[in-house]
């Protein structure tokens, strides 16, 4: 199964909003209401920052917002700061595993 | 405060075996399956493989299959990853993560597999 599809980068200014697109199919992005989002740092965990397409876990910044519509789901970051520079990974659960993106490297 | 911590990563030649080990705190070990998932250089995440919480099912993605195996001890709540037929492609730092409902929530830092000659 082909990875899903995300832009390879965005970058906005200190308090502009950005959206990060994440393309899958009929078998999994628009399959299951199961995508969720990780944002990597270099030495650090992977953190995950939205689940199930649109929830925040418990202390995540509420300027964190996902979305899905059909195959495509959505990660937008309002008011950008410096320190959510990182890659942005979307993952989309399928039967037994997962299916991740290729990640989208975010420059503020 | 849930920690995931890998061990076991190294530098083996292509045909070589290692064996991951993710150490489990702060959190009901037994009550979720988990998951390791690894990137490549310069690549995407990959999920590799996922054990359920018994230990009884296992899932790998294809182009782990027949090489790799995931197994748990419950009982010191530890999740291995046995990797064999290693080859040049698996280098990737490996993640260990814990899964709930269908989302990996939570990742140990990695550890490195580095596969040349």
């Amino acid at each position: 199964q082909s990875a899903l599809t995300q832009p390879a980068s965005v970058s906005g200014s200190p308090g502009q909003s950005i959206t990060i697109s994440c393309t899958g199919t009929t078998s999994d992005v628009g399959r299951y209401n199961l995508v969720s989002w990780y944002q990597l740092l270099p030495g650090k965990a992977p953190k995950l920052m939205i689940y199930e397409g649109s929830k925040r876990p418990s202390g995540v910044s509420n300027r964190f917002s996902g979305s899905k519509s059909g195959n495509r789901a959505s990660l937008t970051i309002s008011g950008l700061q410096a320190d959510d520079e990182g890659d942005y990974h979307c993952c989309s659960y399928l039967s037994g595993g997962w299916l991740f993106g290729g990640g989208t490297k975010l420059t503020v | 405060e849930v920690q995931l911590l890998e061990s076991g990563g190294n530098l083996v030649q292509p045909g070589g075996s290692l064996r991951l080990s993710c150490a489990a705190s702060g959190f009901t070990f037994t009550s979720h399956a988990m998951t390791w998932v690894r990137q490549a250089p310069g690549k995407g995440l990959q999920w590799v493989s996922t054990i359920v919480e018994s230990g009884d099912k296992a899932y790998y993605a294809d182009s782990v299959k027949g090489r790799f195996t995931i197994s748990r001890d419950n009982s010191r709540n530890t999740v291995y990853l046995q990797m064999n037929s290693l080859r040049v492609e698996d280098t990737a730092l490996y993640y260990c993560a814990k899964a709930t409902s269908g989302t990996c929530d939570q990742w140990g830092q990695g550890t490195l597999v580095t596969v040349s000659s």
